[in-house]
């Protein structure tokens, strides 16, 4: 089956550590997306890609960075990480040719920052 | 600014019982709205979706209901069952122009047996 794979599934690490997170995607989508979910704030845009050369700001980018590699991999890089970077990370992809623009989110990635 | 408004934070319901969730837009250049189920340890998947040209629409168990005069929408679980523990995202976009979709803060429903 197509899918969306994120590793590590989980990560422990100390402050001011420079922490990658990576996607790989089976699904041929274009589009692929950073997301990071902490309670009670929902689900928040960090960064987003639209293929291997386009690469956009989300709504909480400060303190992050992204990496396209190639268009099936993504990857999120903290690169000194702090305590309040302490959330579960979403990579998600969607198909430029769906004009709903369903999102398809991989299982996530439980970053903890002592 | 947060441009989806979703309640109740938590809801916990009996087997059986009826669960409504409710999400508020202000920007009225929406005009799709999905809800995605997020089981505990995965990551949210589409669930079901409406356009605002339908006031209504089923899937199996699950109905939203969407008012766009006073631009809410609302996600109902008939016969609701512990399986559908999960928590639920409202979201809103503009359908074919706009990458991004613009979440609620999530509703985490508990179903007890």
């Amino acid at each position: 089956d197509a899918d969306v794979t994120q590793t590590p599934r989980n990560r422990i690490t100390k402050t001011g550590k420079r922490i990658m997170l990576e996607c790989s995607q089976t699904k041929g989508h274009d589009r692929m997306y950073w997301y990071r979910q902490d309670p009670g704030l929902g689900l928040r845009l960090i960064y987003y890609s639209f293929d291997v050369k386009d690469i956009n700001k989300g709504e909480i980018s400060d303190g992050y960075s992204v990496s396209r590699q190639a268009q099936a991999k993504f990857s999120l890089s903290l690169e000194s990480a702090i305590p309040n970077q302490t959330a579960l990370y979403f990579c998600a992809t969607s198909d430029p040719q769906d004009r709903y623009n369903e999102q398809f989110f991989g299982p996530g990635t439980r970053l903890t920052v002592l | 600014q947060q441009q989806v408004k979703q309640s109740p934070q938590s809801l916990i319901v009996q087997k059986g019982g009826i669960p409504i969730i409710n999400c508020a837009y202000e920007n009225t250049a929406f005009d799709y709205f999905p809800w995605y189920q997020q089981f505990p340890g995965k990551g949210p998947a589409l669930l079901i979706a409406i356009r605002p040209d339908v006031s209504e629409k089923k899937e199996g168990r699950f109905t939203i209901s969407f008012n766009k005069s006073a631009k809410q929408f609302s996600l109902h679980i008939m016969d609701s069952q512990p399986g559908d523990s999960a928590t639920y995202f409202c979201a809103a976009s503009t359908i074919g122009s706009n990458y991004k979709l613009t979440f609620g803060k999530g509703t985490l429903l508990t179903v007890n047996p």
